[in-house]
């Protein structure tokens, strides 16, 4: 069955901190994303991975990096929290072949 | 740039009736898909329904169809028969632009159903 993985479901940082939320794959996919999802903004596009050590800057990337060294895990990584990056954030995956994206749980982070 | 436009934040349905979510969608690019997901308060996001925009009719999956209209750039989503359990939120999205080897996701606001016994 597939399966996306995220590290943490809650989780709560002080203003400043590195943040790092992991999200692990056991399907053999290609392509990792990183959204934020807001109310009333739906979900809203980090980062993405094509490929091991590969990324590109999505529609928000200002504030946030991310890693890619193993082809299963990409992680997302706050520079130095602060509180309007307070949100949920999905992890999700898919292959080069088709177009459905898997998604994780999701993690809340709560920036104080 | 492309645009997912969800105009309906909240929906009620009773039971066992039909209900149609509304999704208009604005992009330049010839070839796009059009996606529905499911969230519900879990916070997973549950793939629905997918439709190319080459395709010739209209998806169905089960209980969901998807209302393509090319013309009117639309793409509603049906659900006949509602259940308690399809109370959740429902967003549309697009596939995006060609981008190194992955093609994004641009959703759309989301549409609140609530399914009234």
């Amino acid at each position: 069955d597939v399966k996306v993985t995220q590290s943490s479901r809650y989780l709560v940082k002080r203003t400043g901190e590195k943040v790092f939320l992991e999200c692990v794959q056991d399907m053999d996919h290609e392509n990792m994303f990183w959204y934020r999802q807001d109310p009333g903004l739906g979900l809203r596009l980090i980062y993405f991975s094509y490929d091991v050590k590969m990324k590109e800057k999505g529609d928000i990337p200002e504030g946030y990096s991310v890693s890619r060294e193993k082809k299963e895990r990409f992680s997302l990584i706050l520079e130095s929290a602060s509180t309007n990056q307070t949100s949920m954030y999905l992890c999700a995956s898919r292959t080069g072949l088709s177009y459905e994206q898997y998604f994780g749980p999701g993690t809340r982070l709560t920036v104080t | 740039a492309q645009k997912i436009t969800q105009t309906q934040p909240g929906m009620f349905v009773q039971e066992k009736e039909a209900v149609t979510l509304d999704c208009t969608y604005d992009t330049s690019d010839p070839s796009y898909g059009l996606f529905w997901y499911k969230q519900p308060s879990s916070g997973e996001m549950i793939f629905l329904i997918y439709q190319g925009s080459y395709d010739q009719q209209n998806a169905t999956e089960g209980r969901y169809s998807l209302n393509f209209q090319k013309a009117r750039k639309s793409a509603n989503l049906v659900i006949s028969a509602s259940q308690l359990g399809d109370s959740a939120m429902y967003f549309c999205a697009m596939r995006g632009p060609y981008s190194g080897s992955a093609r994004q996701l641009t959703f759309g606001s989301g549409t609140q159903l609530t399914v009234l016994p």
